[in-house]
């Protein structure tokens, strides 16, 4: 079966501008959770949706938000960009984001922020 | 421990060699703890998922164990080879009830085997 898709794979943004990203799930999976990883720093959890949901959220500011639409696919916003925003975003999803469910990962989308 | 700790940080082996790292999390209000496998442009891989004190997994030469009254787990490669190359992370979810989909990871250990 297809696996966790993300696009784009790279964008480039200036700072200040507004960017989204795209996640699509494993199909029948209903959980989506979005990590960032800046250098030096492990993976940092950002939020869940489950079921076009917000459940979770990480200690991000208001910039950072993301909706799930009811195919499960969903999106990540962040608006007014800097430069501490370059990283990599990397969504994974699972069938009910349980606490000990599997998730599986997309290969990330590789935001630059100049 | 209040957060998810990995060591050592980077290890280079040779080929043949068996290698552990360790991975230190909260003891208090543990759920399951996960460990993943993420290879480079490739997305992380689950390898996986423990929630009992003492459990054992396995999987081919890779095998990890959990103790969760103390707050650690150790993963092993047994006979390490070259395709084994990835950074090993661990992460672990606690048992709050607004914790769903979160998983809490550490830094992850650089795994490089060399031919």
């Amino acid at each position: 079966k297809a696996g966790v898709t993300q696009t784009p794979r790279y964008l480039i943004k200036t700072r200040g501008q507004q960017v989204t990203l795209s996640c699509s799930p494993i199909s029948g999976h209903r959980s989506v959770s979005w990590y960032q990883q800046t250098p030096g720093q492990g993976l940092q959890f950002l939020f869940e949706y489950f079921s076009e949901t917000q459940r979770n959220k990480g200690n991000f500011p208001g910039r950072f938000s993301g909706r799930q639409f009811s195919n499960s696919r969903s999106e990540m916003n962040v608006s007014t960009l800097e430069l501490g925003d370059s990283a990599l975003y990397l969504c994974a999803s699972s069938r009910q984001g349980g606490k000990i469910t599997e998730a599986f990962f997309g290969q990330g989308t590789r935001l630059t922020v100049v | 421990i209040l957060n998810v700790e990995q060591s050592p940080q980077s290890l280079h082996v040779q080929e043949g060699d068996s290698t552990n790292f360790t991975c230190s999390f909260p003891s208090s209000n543990f759920y399951a703890l996960h460990w993943y496998r993420w290879e480079t442009a490739k997305s992380p891989e689950a390898l996986f998922v423990m929630t009992l004190n003492g459990d054992e997994k396995k999987k081919g030469r890779i095998s990890a164990t959990l103790n969760t009254k103390e707050g650690y787990s150790y993963l092993y490669i047994k006979g390490s080879q070259p395709e084994d190359s990835a950074t090993y992370l661990c992460a672990y979810s606690n048992a709050g009830g607004t914790s769903y989909g979160k998983l809490t990871f550490g830094q992850g250990t650089i795994l490089t085997v060399h031919p």
